[in-house]
């Protein structure tokens, strides 16, 4: 059975600061990765998706890496910005999507 | 192009009531799913579609039932409502994962209370 971990559950960093979330899987068969944004009472907004036979993938000041081998995959926000507070959910994709629990971003001026 | 739609977005049942939460996309997507938000447990899988008239049990299903008869419709229906149902439902869509997977998108979500 596909498990999803992520860490930390819940991060508090002031504005500036560069940050990486993290996520582990236990089934390296995967399709593909995706995270998620979720802000308070809203649905979830991908931010990136990685295919299997790619290593990272960039948009803006995110950064989102995959390593299947290990189950592993980080988020990188550089630069972070009040903004950005919000839950950050990774989810992998196999025959259907399986879910973390997630990492409850708070960034502060 | 809307998305994928959720409706309601708000529900007070009282237990043993039945309803049904609709989901509609107009992505042409093969790939659609409804989950379960509860504090601290993320989101669990409740059911998923791979296409028309094919539908599987996910991680909770026990309660609900969903049927496929059309690609662009998902319906979750709640046959008896406990207590326990209480939660933010979501369903999403994507083309199928088997395919090299692509990006899923989901509704806005319907907050269910059970009293």
């Amino acid at each position: 059975k596909q498990e999803v971990t992520q860490i930390p559950a819940a991060l508090s960093v002031p504005e500036g600061e560069n940050l990486v979330l993290n996520c582990s899987f236990t089934d390296s068969a995967i399709y593909n990765l995706q995270w998620f944004r979720q802000d308070p009472g809203k649905g979830l907004t991908s931010l990136l998706l990685i295919q299997s036979s790619q290593r990272e993938q960039t948009s803006g000041r995110l950064n989102a890496s995959l390593d299947k081998s290990s189950g592993r995959s980080t988020l990188y926000i550089a630069a972070s910005q009040p903004g950005d507070s919000a839950t950050y959910l990774c989810a992998v994709s196999t025959d259907k999507l399986i879910f973390g629990t997630g990492t409850r971003l708070q960034v502060f001026p | 192009n809307a998305g994928v739609t959720q409706t309601p977005k708000f529900q007070v049942l009282k237990t043993g009531q039945s309803m049904t939460l609709q989901c509609a996309q107009d992505m042409n997507h093969e790939y659609m799913s409804w989950y379960r938000q509860d504090p601290g447990m993320g989101l669990r899988l409740i059911h998923y579609s791979v296409g028309a008239g094919i539908t599987d049990q996910g991680e909770v299903p026990n309660g609900y039932n969903v049927s496929r008869s059309t690609t662009e419709d998902f319906p979750l229906r709640l046959l008896s409502a406990a207590p326990s149902q209480t939660s933010v439902y979501f369903c999403a869509s994507s083309y199928s994962p088997g395919t090299g997977g692509t990006e899923a998108f989901f509704g806005q979500g319907t907050r269910l209370t059970v009293v």
